[in-house]
């Protein structure tokens, strides 16, 4: 399974963009890379997902870049309830698996 | 729509007891999983399930069973539990295994003494 390499905590001022990186160096062609996050000890909330392309839905944007060793998550206007931790994933298709890493633990500043 | 629910939210054991942690899903997903949290680490999977009838080990399986007889619910069972048991058990669904986001219940919150 391809593994994830994420800063262990960041912070960001409210109102301000929060970029999430991830490394994935070793991932593979047919691959996803997902975020999830996870507010105080409730049970992990889907972000976004993607493959190759940079996606972008109501919630966050996915920039993963050419080589796709490494993808960052864009909180594009970050507020005090997106404090929590954000966990990049590797999906590997055909296992049928979530593996989780320890994730970044964010801190969004009022 | 529930969504996926869990029972029981909270529950305390003796060490050497037994117990069974139901996961109900309503969404007609065809995976299920089981993950554990220990205090400030990442979720770490214990089994998993790609249908009805189905299931597989994950990254922590020891000291845990798991049966899918029916679609919609995922039960996973600890027949001698352990204080290194202790921990929360959060259980997921998905409808695909690859495309797809995997939704998860609020958790059970486990104590074993």
């Amino acid at each position: 399974d391809a593994k994830t390499t994420q800063p262990t905590s960041m912070d960001c001022a409210e109102g301000r963009a929060a970029n999430l990186p991830c490394n994935h160096s070793t991932i593979s062609g047919n691959e996803y890379v997902y975020w999830y996050r996870q507010i105080h000890s409730q049970g992990p909330q889907y972000i976004i997902h993607g493959l190759k392309n940079n996606e972008t839905n109501e919630m966050a944007s996915l920039i993963i870049t050419e080589d796709r060793k490494s993808s960052t998550l864009i909180l594009p206007h970050a507020t005090l309830r997106d404090t929590a931790v954000y966990y990049c994933i590797v999906y590997t298709s055909g296992t049928y698996k979530y593996i989780f890493g320890t994730g970044t633990r964010l801190k969004v500043l009022a | 729509n529930a969504g996926v629910t869990q029972t029981p939210k909270f529950r305390v054991l003796k060490t050497g007891q037994s117990m069974t942690l139901l996961c109900a899903q309503d969404m007609n997903h065809e995976y299920m999983y089981w993950y554990r949290q220990d205090p400030g680490m990442g979720l770490r999977l214990i089994h998993y399930s790609v249908g009805e009838g189905t299931t597989a080990k994950g990254e922590v399986p020891d000291g845990y069973n798991v049966s899918r007889l029916k679609k919609q619910n995922f039960l996973l069972g600890l027949e001698s539990a352990a204080p290194s048991q202790t921990s929360v058990y959060f259980c997921a669904s998905s409808y695909l295994g690859q495309g797809g986001e995997a939704f998860f219940g609020q958790g059970t919150r486990l104590t074993v003494v």
